[in-house]
């Protein structure tokens, strides 16, 4: 299979705290894991990748994790700002190694409440 | 100039007419995807150019056909468009493909069948 799971669908946090966003994917051979941000009226814009040699990458406020064992990836948003208020998207690239042919979860709507 | 431009943003159909949506991307990619994006739903891979290559998703084979007459330019076909094709229809390019190429998208063009 090459479904990826990713929630919460919703998520409200307050300003300054923290909000995380996890994914599952079915398929052991997927290599590459994006994360996409869309705001409202806007393509979606890469904000972090991470691929399948590392289990950590931080930049910028953001960090993900990948578990290759549990097939599990998330990222996580410190000190959250009402410019962080979006839609997200994971996504999984399965085994032809083409990071274009992305499996994508169905999106997280993260509301940054003042 | 990173950015990839769709043309129509908004196109309304009948059903059974023809349907034409245009992408274009000055990076000089050589790869470009098209996805389908419904409600409540993942962005869906259809197909992608690498170079002139054109590879389309099995479950997809029959109903959307492209063309890309060169490197900048892409397109996205419907012959006869039915309710099921109302959506938003996201393009995007890579520079590459393997495990290299961020996925740079469009701002989307939103098909509404009547």
């Amino acid at each position: 299979g090459e479904q990826v799971e990713q929630l919460p669908s919703i998520l409200r946090v307050q300003e300054g705290s923290s909000a995380s966003i996890n994914c599952t994917y079915e398929n052991s051979a997927s290599n590459y894991f994006p994360w996409y941000k869309q705001e409202p009226g806007e393509n979606p814009k890469l904000i972090i990748d991470i691929r399948s040699n590392m289990e950590r990458k931080q930049t910028q406020g953001l960090i993900v994790l990948l578990d290759k064992k549990a097939k599990r990836f998330s990222l996580h948003i410190t000190d959250t700002q009402p410019g962080d208020s979006a839609m997200y998207f994971c996504a999984a690239s399965p085994i032809t190694g083409n990071t274009g042919k992305l499996i994508f979860g169905l999106g997280t709507t993260l509301q940054v409440q003042p | 100039d990173t950015t990839v431009k769709q043309n129509p943003r908004y196109k309304l159909a009948r059903v059974g007419k023809p349907v034409n949506l245009i992408c274009s991307q000055t990076m000089n990619h050589d790869t470009m995807y098209w996805y389908q994006k419904k409600p409540n739903q993942a962005p869906k891979l259809l197909l992608f150019y690498y170079d002139k290559i054109l590879n389309r998703e099995a479950d997809t084979f029959e109903k959307f056909q492209s063309s890309r007459p060169n490197n900048s330019f892409c397109s996205l076909y419907i012959g006869s468009a039915g309710l099921e094709y109302s959506a938003m229809y996201l393009c995007a390019s890579s520079r590459g493909t393997g495990t290299t190429g961020q996925l740079y998208f469009g701002e989307g063009s939103k098909l509404t069948v009547l």
